[in-house]
């Protein structure tokens, strides 16, 4: 069993709904939460950053932590065609340690 | 600022063949990790270099290895390639070791005949 789950999708939606991506992981050490998007045929890019549990806002996008549940979400709101993309949750037990992937979530947006 | 630079950008190699790949680092950055992505085990974290010295390696065999330089430069290189390489290799860099915020380049996608 990998530390990191996440159901790979697809996963569709009309433009403006919206989105939410989860992640489960195995590992209780883990402390530093990811959200990473990445476009066909480019590298991931990071979205969102979150230490220990706690809720962090970016613009349209929301990152969640539950530590006790294990369990990490991403909300994006009023959806775009543009944020069609595969989304990759990772996490860290701490500086100095490698990042630990989920496989992704494909989402398409459709118009 | 550039981003991460990856060279070259796609590869096609056969069994047995070794390769190496290329990456730079976003200046001022010091530390490069090497992942390995593929559909069916998504991204897997190869090796970390910091200060020219590896600090964490994954789980792959020793036909993956790596090295940097005195610039921050990487190179990582794969010997007596498998089938199972076939992958893209993606490199990303950080300005602390193990730094959480890291950047990825856009990757080398190789494949093995």
């Amino acid at each position: 069993q990998k530390e990191v789950e996440q159901d790979p999708g697809p996963l569709s939606v009309p433009e403006g709904a919206i989105v939410s991506l989860n992640c489960t992981y195995s590992n209780s050490a883990f402390q530093y939460f990811m959200w990473y998007r990445q476009y066909s045929r480019k590298g991931p890019e990071l979205l969102m950053y979150t230490y220990s549990s706690g809720n962090k806002e970016d613009g349209r996008f929301t990152a969640q932590v539950d530590k006790s549940s294990k369990y990490i979400s991403l909300f994006i709101r009023d959806s775009q065609p543009s944020d069609s993309a595969t989304y990759l949750c990772a996490m860290s037990r701490n500086s100095g340690y490698a990042l630990n992937f989920g496989k992704g979530t494909s989402l398409l947006v459709t118009p | 600022k550039a981003g991460v630079t990856q060279t070259p950008r796609y590869l096609i190699k056969t069994r047995g063949q070794q390769v190496t790949l290329s990456c730079s680092p976003i200046s001022g950055h010091r530390s490069v990790s090497w992942y390995q992505q593929t559909p069916g085990q998504g991204l897997q974290f190869l090796f970390e270099y910091f200060s020219e010295t590896q600090r964490n390696k994954g789980n792959f065999p020793g036909r993956f290895s790596g090295r940097q330089f005195s610039n921050s430069r990487s190179e990582m290189n794969v010997s007596t390639l498998e089938l199972g390489d076939s992958a893209l290799y993606l490199c990303a860099s950080s300005l602390q070791q193990g730094g959480e915020t890291q950047y990825f380049g856009p990757g080398t996608r190789l494949l093995v005949l």
